[in-house]
């Protein structure tokens, strides 16, 4: 299956300033990567997504690159905010098992 | 629309016993999956379905069953629970697609502990 490695686990930001996760992957026929966000005590819910056919996505605050040569692709999030404060997870769709594979998650702390 | 909705929200139970934790989505979505959380382990897929009828297994799916009879729900069944078994349970749900390559819904899971 799928290896997806995300990083860091914990990341601390001061609000106002931006913030960035980072995944690897390790399947080349990859083709869709998404990120989810998740508040304590409810399911993860999706925030942005790309698929490989596209390099960049912005929406707002949010922004995900992605690198297909060197199979990373990457959240960035400006002028956080403390609502941003949350578990973030990258995941990874194989076409080679048709399933979604996650990383371990991010816990990301806004400092007023 | 109440998207994806699992009951219970909370379960103990004790080794050995059996139990189903239930997902419906009203989205009329094909493809239903389910996934544990585990501490610093992410999401793991237990089994999905891309369909009524049809059921296959995911990344761990030993001690659990899953049937299909309608297109809104998704049941996981636990024939004997084990320690190993305490995680908490997402149930999620998105249109057919690519069979999995498109957003997910997901529920608010279920909180089930084995002593």
């Amino acid at each position: 299956g799928e290896n997806v490695e995300q990083h860091p686990s914990t990341l601390s930001v001061q609000e106002g300033d931006s913030a960035v996760i980072k995944c690897t992957y390790s399947d080349s026929a990859s083709n869709y990567f998404p990120w989810y966000k998740q508040e304590l005590g409810k399911g993860p819910q999706l925030i942005i997504d790309i698929r490989s056919n596209v390099g960049e996505k912005k929406d707002q605050r949010i922004a995900v690159t992605l690198n297909k040569t060197a199979k990373h692709f990457s959240l960035h999030i400006t002028e956080t905010q403390p609502e941003d404060s949350a578990v973030y997870f990258c995941a990874v769709y194989s076409r080679n098992d048709y399933k979604l594979s996650f990383g371990a998650g991010t816990t990301v702390t806004v400092r007023a | 629309n109440a998207g994806v909705t699992q009951t219970p929200k909370f379960q103990v139970l004790k080794t050995g016993q059996s139990m189903t934790l239930q997902c419906a989505q009203d989205m009329n979505h094909e493809y239903m999956s389910w996934y544990r959380q585990d501490p610093g382990m992410g999401l793991r897929l237990i089994h999905y379905s891309v369909g009524a009828g049809i059921t296959d297994q995911g990344e761990v799916p030993n001690g659990y069953n899953v049937s299909r009879s309608t297109t809104e729900d998704f049941p996981l069944r636990l024939l004997s629970a084990a320690p190993s078994q305490t995680s908490v349970y997402f149930c999620a749900s998105s249109p057919l697609g690519g069979f999995g390559n498109q957003p997910q819904h997901f529920g608010d899971g279920t909180r089930l502990s084995i002593l």
